[in-house]
């Protein structure tokens, strides 16, 4: 068991470019999540799902776009990055019954120049 | 939305000592409340959790006690180790909403030897 992966581990991008972050989990979950953590102010939800095809905002959604076409996997994608989204991105799941806990992933940390 | 604060965002603890974090929470709905432990560049993790019907829980030298009327829960750490040196973040989660929790900012327990 894996648990909940994520890729990649690190990514330099330059303001206006686009990119996809991966996170797969292989523990049945039915619900995913995305985070960003920055610095004193803990991990705030940008978008999350609910099941295979579902997906909806979180806290802070804007400049990102999330898909989940396979149970598994949930796509997190920054269509035209700013250097505001220079952040630690994490991905978690959960069964979405109890117990609640939610697995992370081991992040990605991402630096938009 | 929910809204959760933490306290202290550093405490300084003697080795043997025990250490005691703070947060408040501010929707009376809310009905889970998770604690995590981020060591520097891991995942979050899960150590201990609380759900409303409850007032106390205990696990070895982690405790994590709720007053619903108040609207707080702390984290009680005994018998600090030097591994327990780590930030500590408390959520909070309503039911029915997809499970989203809402993260206090974390506070940075260091444990001296």
């Amino acid at each position: 068991n894996a648990g909940v992966t994520q890729t990649p581990k690190f990514r330099v991008l330059k303001t206006g470019q686009s990119m996809t972050l991966l996170c797969a989990q292989d523990m049945n979950h039915e619900y995913m999540y995305w985070y960003r953590q920055d610095p004193g102010m803990g991990l705030r939800l940008i978008h999350y799902s609910v099941g295979e095809g579902t997906t909806a905002k979180g806290e802070v959604p804007d400049g990102y776009n999330v898909s989940r076409l396979k149970k598994q996997n949930f796509l997190l994608g920054l269509e035209s990055a700013a250097p505001s989204q220079t952040s630690v991105y994490f991905c978690a799941s959960s069964y979405g019954r109890s117990p609640y806990e939610q697995y992370f992933g081991p992040g990605t940390r991402l630096t938009v120049t | 939305g929910e809204n959760v604060e933490q306290h202290p965002s550093t405490l300084s603890v003697q080795e043997g000592d025990s250490a005691v974090i703070k947060c408040t929470y501010s929707d009376s709905a809310s009905n889970y409340f998770p604690w995590y432990k981020q060591e520097l560049g891991k995942r979050p993790q899960l150590i201990i959790d609380i759900r409303s019907n409850v007032g106390e829980k205990k696990d070895q030298r982690i405790a994590v006690t709720l007053n619903k009327t108040a609207k707080h829960f702390s984290l009680h750490i005994t018998e600090t180790q030097p591994e327990d040196s780590a930030v500590y973040f408390c959520a909070a989660s309503l039911s029915g909403s997809a499970r989203q929790l809402t993260f206090g900012s974390g506070t940075q327990l260091t444990v001296l030897p």
